[in-house]
């Protein structure tokens, strides 16, 4: 079990350029979440996939974000015309069985500087 | 979004019991009381959840008081590993669909030798 893995760990970037993330969920784990965590903050529910459906999404999103899950595994999150307040940390979850009692797996997260 | 309280801070020394509280007055009948931590430079990590009854695991205990307004996480040995911050969160049923985890700030433990 290698757990939720997330590339890069760390990126910056000039505001106005595209950014892409990927995160590698556990093997077989049907739902994947995106979150994002700024400093001192507890992490803010961005939006999440059963298999490759996108179910939900924060109405907080703004348009700029985009997540795909093209074939119900890794997932991708896409943030483009970057912003200096976009700056923070994309965590990404991972979990299997019911919503009830699901427990999320988190990877380490990537750290986005936008200067 | 149903809303949990929890201090901001606490201290503890290493090898005593730590009880983290969590008020959350609001919480229906059937929302399931989830708490999870984060250590310094990760991503959170599943504590412990619960809905009526006392439970335990390898890692904690979590106490629900009777009329669910508040719970309690017991962290039975708190060792220099448990320093983190520690999310107390409901998970809100809308009529047999689950919230999402929605983090508040959480309790920062910090722990002395």
């Amino acid at each position: 079990d290698t757990g939720v893995s997330q590339d890069p760990r760390h990126k910056i970037t000039k505001r106005g350029q595209n950014v892409t993330f990927r995160c590698d969920p556990i093997s077989e784990h049907n739902r994947l979440y995106w979150y994002r965590q700024t400093l001192g903050q507890g992490p803010e529910f961005l939006t999440y996939f059963q298999n490759e459906a996108q179910l939900e999404k924060s109405r907080l999103l703004s348009d700029r974000f985009s997540a795909e899950r093209p074939k119900g595994s890794f997932s991708t999150l896409e943030i483009q015309r970057t912003e200096q307040g976009d700056s923070a940390m994309y965590l990404c979850a991972s979990s299997l069985g019911d919503r009830v009692n699901e427990k999320l797996f988190f990877g380490s997260g990537t750290q986005l500087s936008v200067l | 979004d149903a809303k949990t309280t929890q201090p901001n801070s606490m201290e503890s020394n290493e090898e005593e019991p730590v009880h983290l509280p969590c008020n959350h007055s609001t919480i229906s009948g059937t929302d399931y009381i989830h708490w999870y931590r984060q250590l310094p430079s990760q991503g959170p990590e599943y504590v412990i959840h619960g809905l009526t009854s006392n439970v335990n695991n390898r890692m904690a205990s979590l106490a629900i008081a009777e009329d669910r307004k508040s719970s309690t996480l017991i962290l039975h040995r708190a060792t220099l590993r448990d320093a983190a911050v520690y999310y107390c969160i409901l998970r809100v049923n809308y009529g047999g669909s689950q919230g999402n985890l929605i983090f508040g700030k959480g309790t920062k433990l910090s722990v002395k030798p």
